[in-house]
This record gives C-alpha cells, sequence and structure tokens, in this order.
C-alpha cells in the first residue's frame, strides 16, 4: 500500500532563515512525488514533482525538494523563507504501476514564518 | 488559479436539500478528480473520471452523485448530506489518467451542513 508521512504538523521558521518541511513515503516500486501548497481559504497550487532524473528538483517561488531514495524522502526546501511563504504544505506521492488517479497525500504541514 | 475554477465557493445546505457544485477546467485536460478535505485528515480521493467515463469510486456514499457532461466540466449533485459531509470540496483536473501527470486544484467549495 502506498502511505505518506508528515512528520510534523508545524514548523516555525524566522524570516530569512532556511526552512525545511519533511517527508517520508512507502509505495512497492519507483514513486512518482508531488508538493502542493495551499493558503488559507484557497485551493492546492502545485509546486513541484520528482518524476524521474536529478535527485534536486527546483520549483515555483524559490522552492526546492530532494528525492533521496534510501531514505525513501522527499523533503521540501527554501534557502532564505519569506512571511508569504506561510501556508499549509502537502507532500503527496504515486507508484509507477498506478495509471489510475490515486494521489496519495499527507496530512500537511502548517509552516509560520515570523518577521 | 483560474485554470480550474468551482462554483459556489461557498455553501450552506440543509439534511434534506438537493445542491450541486460546480467544476469547470479551462486547461484542455482529460481526467477530472473530486478530492474531500476534512479538518485534520488527509485529502481523500472521492472520484475519477477520464474522458468523461467514471474510472474509480473510492467507496463514497451514494448521497453523493458525481456527473462529467464533458472534459471540461464536473459536477457533484449532493443530497441528503449529513453534518459529517461539511468539508472543502475540491475538483482537480490533469492532461492524462496516467501517474506521472500533475493535477491541477481549483479553490473548492467550502459545504456546512446543519
Amino acid at each position: 500500500a502506498q502511505s505518506v508521512a508528515q512528520p510534523e504538523d508545524q514548523v516555525n521558521v524566522a524570516e530569512g532563515n532556511p526552512l525545511t518541511v519533511k517527508c517520508t513515503y512507502s509505495v512497492s516500486g519507483n514513486p512518482y512525488l508531488f508538493w502542493y501548497v495551499q493558503y488559507p481559504n484557497r485551493g492546492l497550487q502545485f509546486l513541484l514533482k520528482y518524476i524521474t532524473g536529478d535527485n534536486l528538483v527546483k520549483g515555483s517561488y524559490g522552492f526546492e525538494a530532494e528525492f533521496n531514495k534510501s531514505q525513501t524522502s522527499f523533503h521540501l526546501k527554501k534557502p532564505s523563507a519569506l512571511v508569504s511563504d506561510s501556508a499549509l504544505y502537502f507532500c503527496a506521492v504515486r507508484a509507477l504501476y498506478n495509471q489510475g488517479g490515486k494521489l496519495i497525500f499527507g496530512q500537511g504541514t502548517e509552516l509560520s514564518v515570523k518577521p | 488559479e483560474t485554470g480550474v475554477t468551482q462554483t459556489p465557493r461557498h455553501l450552506v445546505m440543509g439534511m434534506t436539500n438537493k445542491k450541486s457544485l460546480k467544476c469547470e477546467q479551462h486547461l484542455g485536460h482529460n481526467a477530472m478528480y473530486w478530492y474531500k478535505q476534512s479538518a485534520k485528515k488527509p485529502l481523500e480521493l472521492m472520484f475519477v473520471y477520464n474522458f468523461k467515463e467514471q474510472t474509480e469510486n473510492n467507496s463514497v456514499p451514494s448521497r453523493f452523485s458525481p456527473e462529467c457532461p464533458n472534459s471540461s466540466h464536473l459536477f457533484l449533485h449532493l443530497h441528503t448530506l449529513q453534518p459529517e459531509d461539511s468539508a472543502l470540496y475540491l475538483c482537480a483536473s490533469s492532461y492524462q489518467l496516467v501517474a506521472q501527470e500533475t493535477q491541477y486544484f481549483g479553490p473548492g467549495t467550502r459545504l456546512l451542513v446543519l
């Protein structure tokens, strides 16, 4: 069975500091991994995804994520956090063999960036 | 963010009412999805449509009835809902129904069942 874990319900960071939002996954076979962000009263916005190739994936708004197969992780990172990055972040996974629609989401991590 | 639109944005309904949620995508995609987002729970996939055909029903109660008249429009018809159905209902679309395709989400409909 596929699953995603985001071990931290909340991450607090000072503006200008680097941020990391953690994600680990469990899937049979090769995974496709996604990060989404949700601002209050909004839908989910796509940030980035890992399909294959370079383990470091760059996405929107200066975010990047590193795929680590041995640790089954896909942590989201940003070198310098902005107050406007404060939002709810979701990691999601699909397996290569899953050609259907089921994207498995983590429970979300609330990121709070203070000035 | 205007690629996938949803109406209404907010809906309050009684348990005996019938209402419908509408989703429209302007991205030329062929697959559309309904998700339910409840507080403190991961997003739950409800239904999947590919080229207007339903391909997945994730054990959703029959009081939720989806309709996909074409690849651009998706509806969720609601009747005799329960208070526990109160949630944010999100529509999404993707170009193809394959694992590596990105799903793009609408802003959601916030539903409150009284």
